[in-house]
């Protein structure tokens, strides 16, 4: 059964400061989404990492994916007020690519 | 361009009664997803609808949970007899279901459906 597990689940942090969100997975996979949630808002799409290597950036965001590790990182550069949020993590099979499973989701607060 | 569009957005319920919540895909998008989000918590797969295929129930937490859809159209979510821990946001997101590694089947999200059982 596939597992996702993201870590911090809360991350509280200072303007300015860099920090990372870690997202491991149990089985094969060929991709890894990133989603934003605002509070009391449906799920927005960040990023689509497809392969091992693959290394995608958006403003301060970017993440990353080794699936040799079954691993994912988003890293945050110089936060801002703005990128408070939760952000999931969620990974498909390898052999089901509609079978997709989702991080219990890190809560962003960026502090001023 | 239109999104996921749910209806009701916010629906309180008494015990015991059923609910039926509606998810209108994206036009041409085949594959359908059901979630269920509970307070402060991660998203919890129900069900996925793809063409013409059987559903994947494997999700449902009980068989009070029940789901259909038309075609590659409306999707309704029916919980019979609630109880209060079906309280919960229910999402819905809809993708374009490819078979081959181009596709690579994003799911776009509605803003979902509060369900509140008293």
């Amino acid at each position: 059964e596939l597992k996702v597990e993201q870590n911090p689940l809360f991350l509280s942090m200072q303007e300015g400061k860099n920090y990372t969100i870690y997202c491991n997975y149990s089985t094969t996979s060929d991709r890894l989404y990133w989603y934003r949630q605002d509070p009391g808002k449906s799920l927005e799409s960040l990023f689509v990492l497809l392969s091992n290597g693959a290394v995608k950036q958006e403003g301060r965001l970017m993440a990353s994916l080794d699936t040799k590790a079954r691993l994912s990182t988003l890293h945050i550069t110089a936060a801002v007020h703005d990128l408070s949020a939760t952000y999931f993590c969620a990974v498909a099979t390898k052999y089901n690519n509609n079978d997709m499973r989702f991080g219990a989701g890190t809560r962003l607060t960026v502090k001023p | 361009g239109a999104g996921v569009s749910q209806s009701p957005s916010n629906k309180v319920t008494e015990k015991g009664k059923d609910v039926e919540l509606r998810c209108d895909p994206i036009s041409g998008h085949t594959a359908l997803y059901w979630y269920r989000q509970r307070l402060g918590q991660g998203l919890e797969f129900l069900i996925y609808f793809q063409g013409n295929s059987a559903p994947d129930k494997s999700g449902l937490p009980s068989d009070r949970f029940s789901a259909e859809r038309t075609g590659e159209s409306v999707s309704t979510l029916t919980i019979q007899r609630t109880q209060q821990e079906d309280s919960a946001v229910y999402l819905c997101a809809s993708s374009l279901a490819g078979i081959d590694r181009v596709s690579y089947n994003e799911q776009f999200f509605g803003p979902g459906t509060r369900l509140t059982v008293l």
